[in-house]
């Protein structure tokens, strides 16, 4: 069975600040999908990035970066310089091809408060 | 904007009423799903349609009836709710089927709905 888990239920942060959003993951699959979604308070769920199980290179877009760590099974969010827009519940999410498999298993989000 | 339409944005509805959340996605994207999300909760996978026929039904009472008209189009008409039932509804779809796992998903804005 697969298991996302985002320890961190909400976190504030004063606009500009550095924040980090922690995910852990469980599956015994050799091949998995990460994701991470965010949703802002109108409700859709964004689409931000896809890892796969083979490519641990670290990503960076714009103030985003994001930290695969298959040894301890971890796939970090990092907002530099936080800006109040990026208020929202971010949901790290796993995929697992294969027969019968269902479709993503979302963690449990981090609401994340940016304030001016 | 987002390329999943959902409509409505809100509704309220009684008991003992008839209604349909619809959506309609024009990516040519061939799996196409219905999500419940109550408060600060993840998303729960509901339903799941692949290629028009529906692949996955997550135990979900006989109250919630999906409908795929068409490769673009995606119902859901609810009869005999239950309070408890007051959630956002999402819909998303995606380029891959389930079980591939690739492929991220695209959700629209989402209904939010009341049972009274």
């Amino acid at each position: 069975a697969q298991k996302v888990t985002q320890a961190q239920t909400e976190i504030s942060v004063v606009e500009k600040e550095d924040v980090t959003l922690d995910c852990v993951y469980e599956t015994r699959d050799t091949t998995y999908y990460l994701f991470w979604y965010k949703q802002p308070p109108s409700g859709e769920l964004v689409f931000l990035i896809r890892r796969n199980s083979f490519d641990e290179q670290n990503e960076i877009s714009g103030r985003y970066s994001w930290n695969f760590q298959k040894s301890t099974s971890s796939f970090n969010f990092t907002i530099t310089a936080s800006q109040v827009v990026d208020s929202a519940v971010y949901f790290c999410a796993l995929s697992v091809p294969g027969t019968g498999r269902r479709a993503l298993t979302f963690g449990s989000g981090t609401r994340l408060q940016v304030q001016p | 904007d987002t390329e999943v339409t959902q409509t409505p944005k809100h509704l309220v509805m009684g008991m003992t009423n008839k209604k349909s959340l619809k959506c309609e996605q024009h990516m040519g994207h061939r799996a196409m799903y219905w999500y419940k999300q109550k408060a600060k909760k993840p998303p729960e996978l509901m339903f799941v349609y692949s290629y028009e026929k529906l692949s996955i039904n997550e135990s979900v009472p006989s109250r919630f009836s999906p409908e795929c008209p068409n490769s673009s189009l995606l119902n859901l008409h609810l009869h005999a709710l239950q309070p408890e039932d007051s959630a956002l509804y999402l819909c998303a779809s995606s380029q891959d089927l389930p079980g591939q796992g690739y492929s991220p998903l695209h959700f629209g804005n989402g209904t939010r709905l009341t049972v009274t």
